[in-house]
């Protein structure tokens, strides 16, 4: 069974910095593309960067590039995403997701969240 | 702003056969997968569909997907209480280089 756990969310101040991690199980992590997505309180999805299986290709939504990276640990089975110069637009909880399939990389199984508070 | 336009609400009676659009451009839906994804409330999305009309295990095949052109459609059959819920779809768009979502549909089984 799939498994996703976020951690590492919490309350941050306006131009602080904050690490997510993202623990995966039940599958063979290095063989998936993995993908952050956010939502904003009463709003709607926002994806916001993926990762290849081996970590040598990423993409990033414009609104978080150059403020965000993305990363992974293949022998931990875990993702990552180092955020920093955070404003409050990046309230939001973020959500790890594993693609569908090896071939197919678009987001396919969600872990349950982790919220992250952006003020002063 | 969403590149994938949905309608923000749709509605049907139990029983009934709904479907929900979502409209993109040939740098996103006209050129890739569509995906579709279920959302109750204070829970993380499901997915639904991907591939455009593939169903992953457990979905009931109440939920079907479709693509033509630059749209795509999710459709719902047989309508339940339990449908009555939030609906978004995605795309990768390789003008932006990302995924895009519409700004999702609330379903109402009235």
């Amino acid at each position: 069974e799939v498994q996703l756990v976020e951690s590492g969310g919490g309350l941050v101040q306006p131009g602080g910095s904050l690490r997510l991690s993202c623990a995966a199980s039940g599958f063979t992590f290095s063989s998936y593309w993995m993908h952050w997505v956010r939502q904003g309180p009463s709003k709607g999805l926002m994806w916001v960067s993926r990762i290849n299986g081996d970590g040598s290709t990423t993409h990033y939504a414009d609104s978080v590039k150059g403020r965000f990276t993305i990363s992974r640990d293949n022998a931990r089975n875990t993702l990552y995403l180092q955020m920093s110069s955070l404003t409050v637009e990046d309230t939001a909880v973020y959500y790890c997701v594993r693609a569908v399939a090896t071939a197919t990389r678009g987001p396919g199984y969600w872990g349950q969240g982790t919220l992250v508070t952006v003020s002063s | 702003q969403s590149v994938l336009t949905q309608p923000p609400s749709a509605s049907g009676t139990p029983g009934q056969r709904v479907t929900i659009s979502c409209s993109g451009s040939t740098s996103n839906i006209g050129s890739n997968n569509v995906y579709w994804y279920q959302q109750l409330p204070g829970t993380a999305p499901k997915l639904l569909i991907y591939s455009s009309n593939q169903r992953p295990s457990g979905v009931p095949d109440r939920f079907s997907g479709s693509k033509s052109g630059t749209s795509a459609s999710l459709a719902i059959s047989g309508l339940r209480s339990e449908d009555d819920t939030d609906y978004y779809c995605a795309a990768w768009d390789d003008s932006l280089s990302g995924v895009i979502f519409g700004g999702g549909t609330k379903l109402t089984v009235l």
